[in-house]
């Protein structure tokens, strides 16, 4: 069975400094892997995926992150904070060549808050 | 392109009553979701079509129902609203699911959501 967990579920940063944000997940089969972005009372958006091409996945906004198979780990980075990066992330996994269609499997959320 | 559009954007309903939450999509994909959002859980997976007239339950399916009789819209129905069902509905779409090929077609995209109330 597939799951995603997000290891911290509030994160806090100052602007300019780095941002890293956590996910480890578990999976039978070869994952895909995504991060969403959810700003205040928005839907999703798309950072970045990983499909089994490059481990390091580079996505909008400066945001990349890095598939390590060893650890199960697809962690979030990005190097200097925004204020307008502000928002709830999603780890999302899916195996698209497991059963159940290939679903999306969400995390519960990392909050990151950008201080001034 | 609109992309996924939902309808209404709030509503608030009493318990026992009923409603429909619309979901349109002018991708032409050929998947549709319904998710739910609830604080500290993350989006769980209500119901899911993979295809015009074709349905199936996904993680938390009790208490709702689902049609798709066009490939662009996907309707998620509340029979007997309970307060537990308070919650943000977002809807996704999908061109399709799992590997064709060497490509892997799991992206969704997200409508902007439906807050509803059930007092």
């Amino acid at each position: 069975a597939q799951s995603v967990t997000q290891l911290d579920s509030h994160v806090s940063v100052s602007e300019g400094t780095p941002v890293l944000l956590r996910c480890n997940y578990s999976s039978s089969y070869s994952p895909s892997l995504f991060w969403y972005v959810q700003h205040p009372n928005k839907g999703l958006q798309l950072l970045l995926k990983y499909t089994s091409a490059a481990t390091l996945v580079k996505g909008i906004n400066g945001f990349e992150a890095e598939f390590k198979k060893s650890e199960t780990s697809f962690h979030l980075t990005k190097p200097s904070a925004h204020m307008s990066d502000a928002a709830e992330y999603f780890c999302v996994v899916s195996d698209p060549d497991g059963g159940s269609q290939g679903n999306l499997i969400f995390g519960k959320g990392t909050k990151l808050s950008v201080k001034p | 392109n609109a992309g996924v559009t939902q309808t209404p954007k709030f509503r608030v309903l009493k318990t026992g009553q009923s409603m429909t939450l619309l979901c349109a999509q002018d991708m032409n994909h050929e998947y549709m979701y319904w998710y739910r959002q609830d604080p500290g859980m993350g989006l769980r997976l209500i119901h899911y079509s993979v295809g015009e007239g074709t349905t199936a339950k996904g993680e938390v399916p009790d208490g709702y129902n689902v049609s798709r009789l066009k490939k662009q819209n996907f309707l998620l129905g509340l029979e007997s609203a309970a307060p537990s069902q308070t919650s943000v509905y977002f809807c996704a779409s999908s061109y399709r699911s799992g590997r064709v090929s060497s490509t892997i077609y799991n992206e969704q995209f997200f409508g902007p959501g439906t807050r509803l109330t059930v007092l």
